[in-house]
């Protein structure tokens, strides 16, 4: 059984880097499937972030691209995100979740998220 | 685009059915068959219950089904029960360039 748990810090000051990191459990990161991160801010919907394969293939979501990172350890088995420069906007819970995909390249396709992790409130504060 | 469209709201009476619709463009719903829709309990993470417009991953009832007409596609559940009170979150493919596109979300009150 797949079981994904997200973990750092869940107070950030503005302006600063957020930093969480994804422990899988229950199957290997390097079996195969896209590995992404997506939020929800209190109160409101989800929006994807980005996701990775285990040879660290990434695609970002163009309007936070040129802050995020998303980088992977296999040896630890998770996944890791980092946000720069961040504001009250990113307020949100984290959730990481396993990608099913299709394609690769500008072919590149992510078909649906199962499982999800728990989540992870961060907030950011002034 | 910034979302998928879903109705804020729909309610519906213990062993009822309800439908919850999800419009996009042709640049993601009317072109492509991978369009998800997702549970979120209050208070819980979401949880796939529905995957490439109609097929339903083990173990979701099969009171739960997808389906898709042009832009637009639909979440419908049949004999309505306390616990369907969630709410659900379609997604899809987009070739707009940002990948992956959700719905606003929709809350399902049953009465």
């Amino acid at each position: 059984q797949v079981q994904l748990q997200e973990s750092g810090p869940r107070l950030v000051k503005s302006s600063e880097t957020l930093s969480l990191t994804c422990a899988v459990s229950g199957y290997s990161l390097t079996t195969g499937y896209y590995w992404g991160w997506i939020r929800q801010p209190p109160g409101r919907g989800l929006e994807w972030i980005g996701s990775i394969f285990h040879s660290g293939s990434t695609y970002y979501s163009p309007p936070l691209k040129s802050r995020v990172t998303i980088s992977v350890d296999t040896s630890k088995n998770q996944v890791s995100l980092r946000l720069s420069s961040v504001t009250a906007a990113d307020t949100a819970v984290y959730y990481c979740a396993r990608v099913n995909y299709y394609g690769s390249g500008s072919n590149w396709r992510p078909n649906w998220f199962d499982p999800w992790g728990q989540g992870i409130l961060v907030t950011v504060s002034s | 685009q910034s979302a998928l469209t879903q109705p804020p709201s729909v309610s519906g009476s213990l062993g009822q059915s309800v439908t919850i619709s999800c419009t996009g463009t042709s640049s993601d719903v009317g072109s492509y068959s991978r369009v998800s829709w997702y549970q979120q309990p209050p208070g819980t993470a979401p949880k796939l219950i529905i995957y490439e417009v109609s097929n339903r991953p083990s173990g979701v009832p099969d009171r739960f089904s997808g389906s898709k007409s042009g832009n637009t596609a639909s979440l419908t559940i049949s004999g309505l029960q306390a616990e369907d009170e969630a709410d659900y979150y379609c997604s899809s493919y987009t070739s707009s360039g940002t990948y992956v596109i959700f719905g606003g979300g929709t809350k399902l009150t049953v009465l």
